[in-house]
């Protein structure tokens, strides 16, 4: 039964630059939630997929996009890199039925310079 | 006032002590609550789901104060792998997780 994956590992970027975060979720589950998680700090969501669709977002700027693909599968996209953006980035995976049990995966580490 | 608020720490405590912490809330409306637990640098992994007064899972105890507004998680008999930072969350009627900053527990011995 494999969880949730993430991809890559690691990322570093320049400012101004664009990057994509790959996310698969736990087998059988339908529902993609991102957070940003800034050192010392508790994640932050910044939006969830279902169905193919943005359903919620969180107070993040525009800059901040996402895709839902039809094996569940999703993808995170930043525009216009700021430092601030420097970040663990999370998803969560769920069932659309059980949002409130959310299962992580190992994350993605940006760092902007 | 933030959503969810955690005291910091470190609290720092040998083996095999009780520790106990909080985690206050400032929607009186929410019904789910979760302790998760977070090593250095990886993710957050879900220790306890708390939706009525509390849940017990072994050495670990979780109790909701809907009156107080905040659930506690207390740790019985401490290990050394128990050292981690606790992340307190509510789930939101947005269906998202709102965290608190966590709770860094370090377990001496």
């Amino acid at each position: 039964d494999a969880g949730v994956t993430q991809s890559p590992t690691h990322l570093i970027k320049t400012r101004g630059q664009q990057v994509t975060l790959r996310c698969s979720p736990k087998s059988g589950h339908d529902t993609v939630s991102w957070y940003q998680q800034a050192l010392g700090q508790g994640p932050q969501f910044i939006f969830q997929y279902y169905e193919e669709e943005e359903r919620q977002r969180g107070n993040f700027p525009d800059r901040f996009s996402g895709h839902q693909f039809p094996n569940y599968s999703s993808e995170l996209n930043v525009n216009a890199l700021l430092l601030g953006d420097s970040a663990l980035y999370l998803c969560a995976s769920s069932l659309k039925q059980a949002l409130n049990e959310q299962f992580f995966g190992p994350g993605t580490r940006l760092t902007v310079l | 006032r933030k959503e969810v608020e955690q005291d910091p720490g470190p609290f720092n405590v040998p083996e095999g002590a009780t520790v106990a912490f909080n985690c206050t809330y400032s929607n009186s409306a929410s019904q789910s609550f979760f302790w998760y637990r977070q090593d250095c640098r990886k993710e957050p992994k879900l220790l306890m789901s708390v939706y009525s007064s509390g849940n017990e899972d072994g050495r670990f105890t979780a109790q909701l104060n809907r009156a107080s507004q905040y659930i506690s998680l207390l740790i019985r008999d401490s290990k050394l792998s128990d050292s981690a930072t606790y992340l307190c969350g509510r789930y939101s009627s947005a269906s998202k997780i709102i965290f608190g900053s966590g709770t860094r527990l370090s377990i001496r011995p």
